[in-house]
């Protein structure tokens, strides 16, 4: 079974800083690969996702994500972040089911708090 | 109009009472799912229903019981509550079958047990 490993739980930052969070996966033959992030009291929402083709997949508010397959990592980044960008951020990737369709596994997700 | 609603969103109850939880969608999805979030924000999958049929089952204890009685709803039934039971459950779903899309999670359901 595939699995994502997110290596900071938290990164605080201050308000129009960059930021980075990292994101490895297990190695497979196909690989599908997603950022979700999650609100205060709500679902997660789908930010960005590389199912196939170009390697940096951009998400409409500013994120965006490199599929790099010699490294296993598919780590999510903002140029410059607002506080509004405060949340929890899950990296998964998901994998065929032998009865049909597939499964997302998680990461166990990084909470990012901007600063003013 | 909530593309994936489930309700209720809290839930308190005792120890070895039994509850249900109910989810609809209004997405035509052809998949539905059950996920656990624990204390920690980890999300584990428990179940998955694909046209009313049961195709993900993950290590879950057979207390829980989801039932799926037509495409758009996925309700999941717990026997015998235990403290560790005490969670987030989100409720999603996905076009499903050979299209390998995002899923559409609904806002969760805090469940305490006592």
């Amino acid at each position: 079974a595939q699995s994502v490993t997110q290596l900071d739980s938290q990164v605080p930052v201050f308000e129009e800083a960059p930021v980075e969070l990292r994101c490895n996966y297990s190695s497979s033959v196909s690989v599908y690969l997603f950022w979700y992030v999650q609100y205060p009291n709500q679902g997660l929402q789908l930010l960005l996702k590389y199912l196939s083709g170009s390697t940096l997949v951009e998400s409409i508010n500013g994120f965006e994500a490199e599929f790099n397959k010699s490294q296993t990592s598919f780590h999510l980044r903002k140029p410059s972040v607002h506080i509004s960008d405060t949340a929890e951020y899950f990296c998964a990737v998901s994998e065929a089911v032998s009865t049909g369709g597939f499964k997302t596994i998680f990461g166990a997700g990084t909470r990012l708090f901007v600063k003013a | 109009d909530t593309a994936v609603s489930q309700t209720p969103k809290y839930l308190v109850t005792q120890m070895g009472n039994d509850k249900s939880i109910k989810c609809e969608q209004n997405l035509g999805h052809d998949t539905m799912y059950w996920y656990k979030q624990d204390s920690k924000k980890f999300l584990k999958i428990m179940f998955s229903y694909n046209n009313k049929e049961l195709i993900i089952n993950e290590t879950v204890p057979n207390r829980f019981s989801p039932k799926s009685p037509d495409k758009a709803h996925l309700n999941l039934h717990i026997n015998s509550l235990e403290l560790g039971d005490s969670a987030v459950y989100f409720c999603a779903s996905s076009r499903g079958g050979a299209y390998n899309e995002k899923l559409f999670f609904g806002s969760g359901t805090q469940l305490s047990v006592l």
